[in-house]
């Protein structure tokens, strides 16, 4: 199946920097990618969906600029924690969806994740 | 309450049993249903989808869905070590794929 990478897989940073993460599709173009957090023993929480060459939709309750989304070209997307604080500590995944038949995207494909802690 | 509900176990079974494992849902306009296994520390991985009701096999798995129950299943025969992950059932309404709402996850355990 298809393949999604994240970079990095693991990053520790201070309070009050800055973190990209990367996502990025190796054998397929996706127009779109969605990236969620998943806090331990939790569920995968949909946080925005990255569209390439327009604004990324975010999700009700998820700051737009604390959480900066570019979709930079049909590959990569990254995710720009702003202003990390502890409290945003979580797993970050992307995934991007099955299109490749032509039909409705009813798969997707996740990245492996990062893992972020905020000290 | 939760849309989706999934027991989070953990569950623990012997080599070569039968796994179990189930959601319920509230929201009746849901249609796509999957589940994904997740590894440790790594991304989901999709397992089956099905749409609507019905019954789905793929080797050693079997999913099912009764809408009129708001309930799916999946099953698991011949467990392995290897299948010891925690799986994650999700569902949605409409064909974008990245409006699913997932459950919590079970974790499962499989001792050789």
């Amino acid at each position: 199946g298809a393949v999604v990478s994240q970079h990095p897989s693991r990053v520790i940073c201070k309070s009050g920097t800055s973190v990209k993460i990367e996502c990025r599709s190796l054998d397929f173009q996706a127009t779109t990618m969605f990236w969620y957090r998943q806090f331990p023993k939790q569920s995968l929480m949909l946080m925005a969906t990255s569209n390439e060459g327009s604004k990324a939709t975010y999700e009700q309750g998820v700051e737009k600029d604390k959480f900066l989304i570019n979709h930079a070209s049909l590959t990569l997307s990254t995710l720009t924690v702003t202003s990390a604080h502890p409290e945003d500590s979580s797993f970050y995944i992307c995934s991007a969806p099955d299109s490749g038949t032509g039909g409705p995207a009813l798969t997707q494909y996740f990245g492996p994740g990062t893992r972020l802690l905020v000290l | 309450q939760k849309e989706v509900e999934q027991d989070p176990g953990p569950l623990s079974v012997p080599e070569g049993a039968i796994v179990s494992l189930n959601c319920t849902y509230s929201n009746s306009a849901f249609q796509y249903f999957m589940w994904y296994r997740q590894y440790s520390r790594k991304g989901p991985e999709l397992l089956m989808y099905t749409y609507s009701s019905g019954n789905k096999e793929d080797g050693r798995f079997t999913a099912q869905v009764d809408k009129s129950s708001k309930y799916i299943s999946l099953f698991i025969r011949d467990s392995q070590p290897s299948d010891s992950a925690t799986y994650l059932c999700a569902m949605r309404h409409n064909t974008n794929a990245g409006k699913s709402t997932f459950g919590d996850g079970t974790t499962l355990t499989v001792k050789p």
